[in-house]
């Protein structure tokens, strides 16, 4: 089966940069994704990686070791409304007897202060 | 096409009864998902579907639950006999097939369902 695992909360203050962690375990993988996802809200796709190393999107990155099964959402310039619940999931490939399906992490809450 | 859509987006019913709920994907995705959530928890894949195509389903899931996509487009998903344990956000969620890629799944905003 395919799980992962997050801190449950952080917490910054305005202005900052904060990076949430997540290992992942998988029969082969495929792909790990960052979705955020607001009180009472849907989530929302921020990240993917497919391949080691940084991808960039505006304040967010996300980074990916395949090699260790861990990867990292890293948020700069922290604003009150990045207060939210992140999620990683990964996505494991069927030829090695994992699931296409994303699995997602139980979330992170994420608590900026001013 | 403003994005996926739920119908209803709260409903309230009592143990035992049936409910049937609705998402209405992108129009030009042909994957269609299922989650349900629960407070302090991540999605929790139910069931998957190309086209009209049911191609996974979850081993946790109750044969309480069917879900159908009859013309590849909107999808129902209906809970039989519900349970208090049953109660919990039911999420939908689109994409595309891709070849590569994130294949990023767009969410609905959820059926938030209460069973007394």
């Amino acid at each position: 089966g395919q799980s992962l695992e997050q801190p449950s909360e952080v917490t910054a203050v305005e202005g900052a940069i904060v990076q949430i962690n997540c290992t992942y375990q998988t029969s082969g993988f495929y792909g790990l994704s960052w979705y955020q996802q607001h009180d009472g809200g849907a989530p929302t796709f921020l990240s993917y990686n497919g391949l080691d190393g940084l991808e960039e999107t505006g304040r967010f990155s996300s980074f990916l070791s395949r090699s260790d099964s861990y990867g990292y959402l890293l948020l700069q310039e922290l604003q009150m409304k990045d207060s939210a619940s992140y999620f990683c999931a990964v996505r494991g490939s069927p030829v090695a007897g994992g699931s296409y399906i994303p699995t997602f992490g139980r979330g992170t809450s994420l608590i900026v202060h001013p | 096409d403003t994005g996926v859509s739920q119908d209803p987006r709260h409903k309230i019913t009592k143990r035992g009864q049936n409910v049937t709920f609705r998402c209405d994907p992108i129009s030009e995705h042909n994957r269609l998902y299922w989650y349900r959530q629960t407070l302090g928890q991540g999605p929790e894949f139910l069931t998957y579907f190309q086209n009209e195509a049911q191609l996974e389903k979850s081993r946790l899931l109750s044969d309480r639950f069917s879900a159908e996509r009859p013309k590849g487009s909107f999808s129902t998903l209906e809970i039989q006999r519900t349970e208090q344990g049953d109660s919990a956000m039911y999420l939908c969620a689109s994409s595309t097939k891709g070849t590569s890629g994130s294949n990023e799944q767009f969410f609905g905003p959820g059926t938030r369902l209460t069973v007394l």
